[in-house]
């Protein structure tokens, strides 16, 4: 079956860095998505890799391991505003996307 | 990126009467437009893809007489909530996919409160 993991909740401090990991079984793979939703809003589009390893776009970066069915997002420099929840999405031979639980990230001062 | 309009954003409704969702893509065309519902603190859940001018994929268990799914146009596709109940009660959000693209942008989505 199809299937992504992710942490259900996490906390970090203000101006530090944390990881999220995802790992991932999808039915042929087309890539693998990270999302960020506030409470109450749709989510919103933060990163894709397709090839392995590391693409990074300003504080926040994304790896990616396929041989291992593996990703993470890293946030750096942490700001009280990424508090939210960060939604994995692997995508399959169909083009669809397999959406994890998602894991809430609590930034504390 | 480009841009999805959901509308509208909120709505209550009486149980056993119909709500209309639109999901317009702004700039580009969408060939391909999902549907999904979530609940609170809960993942998205896909109910239904739909390919402009053909039928709706419905996912396992999402019933295609209750929701109703319309998409006519490569920039506007519609979620009806027929005779809804309070159990439909939920954050309902689409996206759209431009033909060739891997990458698929969301609505602002719309809570839909059934009293």
């Amino acid at each position: 079956g199809q299937n992504i993991d992710q942490p259900t909740e996490m906390t970090a401090t203000e101006g530090a860095i944390v990881q999220i990991n995802c790992t991932y079984q999808t039915s042929g793979f087309n890539g693998l998505f990270w999302y960020q939703q506030h409470a109450g809003e749709a989510p919103t589009f933060l990163s894709y890799n397709v090839l392995d390893g590391l693409e990074e776009k300003g504080r926040f970066s994304s790896f990616l391991s396929r041989s291992k069915g593996y990703s993470y997002l890293l946030l750096k420099e942490l700001q009280m505003k990424d508090s939210a929840s960060y939604l994995c999405a692997g995508m399959d031979s169909n083009y669809q996307l397999i959406w994890g639980a998602g894991t809430k990230l609590i930034i504390k001062p | 990126g480009a841009v999805v309009s959901q509308h509208p954003s909120r709505v209550i409704c009486k149980s056993g009467t119909s709500v209309k969702i639109e999901c317009r893509s702004l700039d580009f065309q969408a060939t391909t437009m999902f549907w999904y519902r979530q609940f609170p603190k809960q993942s998205l859940m896909l109910m239904a893809t739909s390919n402009e001018g053909s039928k709706a994929t419905y996912e396992q268990g999402v019933e295609k007489d209750k929701f109703l799914i319309n998409h006519a146009s490569l920039t506007l596709s519609t979620l009806t909530v027929t005779s809804a109940h309070p159990e439909d009660s939920s954050f309902y959000i689409c996206s759209a996919r431009g033909t060739g693209e891997t990458e698929a942008f969301f609505g602002q989505g719309t809570r839909l409160t059934v009293v």
